[in-house]
């Protein structure tokens, strides 16, 4: 079975700031990929990073950058210069095998909240 | 480039009665994930469709079901609906789907059901 925690329900941070989103995970599998997405009160997810099990370097799309530990199975979100319109939900996923599928599993999600 | 269009937006139905969602993928994408959306159980995995074929499945009784057609467009259905059936229905695409590896996943802007 896989498993993601999110332990942060919701967070502040000051504009133009740096924040980092935690998220640890739990598989037995050897190879699996890790996604952040971002959601907005409108309710679309929207996709930022993605980390592969074996990918050598952390992962970076723009202003978002993934910090991946794989012995400590964490792959938090850090976020650099905070805009305003980063206010939203973000979760963490996997993807992975459960059940003897593979599927992705979502965390709870974090709520940030950028503050002027 | 159009994203991922879902249809219809909102819908609002009696309990026992069925409802089908409907799902275009981006052009090129052939996997279609479906995913609900409640503010107790959060996001889950329903089912993923890759050329046709039901590839990947959740933890959702038999009352959850859908197919994909040979355009990759994916509908979902739901019978005998149950007031717990209310929740955002997300679907997802992406090029290689779930089991080839796909490092994105771009989310369509949901179908909100109300199951009264």
């Amino acid at each position: 079975a896989q498993k993601i925690t999110q332990t942060q329900p919701g967070m502040f941070v000051q504009e133009k700031e740096a924040v980092t989103l935690d998220c640890t995970y739990d598989t037995s599998d050897q190879s699996y990929g890790l996604f952040w997405y971002k959601q907005p009160s409108s309710g679309e997810m929207i996709f930022l990073i993605y980390q592969g099990s074996y990918d050598e370097q952390n992962a970076t799309e723009g202003r978002y950058s993934l910090n991946f530990q794989k012995a400590r199975k964490s792959a938090n979100l850090v976020i650099s210069a905070s805009q305003l319109g980063d206010s939203a939900m973000y979760f963490c996923a996997m993807r992975g095998f459960s059940g003897g599928y593979q599927k992705v599993t979502f965390g709870t999600g974090t709520k940030l909240q950028v503050i002027p | 480039k159009a994203g991922v269009t879902q249809t219809p937006r909102y819908l609002i139905k009696t309990r026992g009665q069925q409802v089908t969602l409907s799902c275009s993928p981006i052009s090129g994408h052939r996997s279609v994930s479906w995913y609900q959306q409640t503010p107790g159980q959060g996001l889950q995995f329903l089912f993923e469709y890759f050329s046709e074929t039901q590839r990947n499945k959740g933890n959702f009784p038999g009352r959850f079901s859908g197919r994909q057609f040979s355009n990759s467009r994916s509908e979902m259905n739901v019978s005998t609906l149950e007031l717990g059936d209310s929740a955002l229905y997300l679907c997802a695409s992406s090029r290689s789907g779930t089991s080839g590896g796909a490092r994105e996943q771009f989310f369509g802007p949901g179908t909100r059901l109300t199951v009264l």
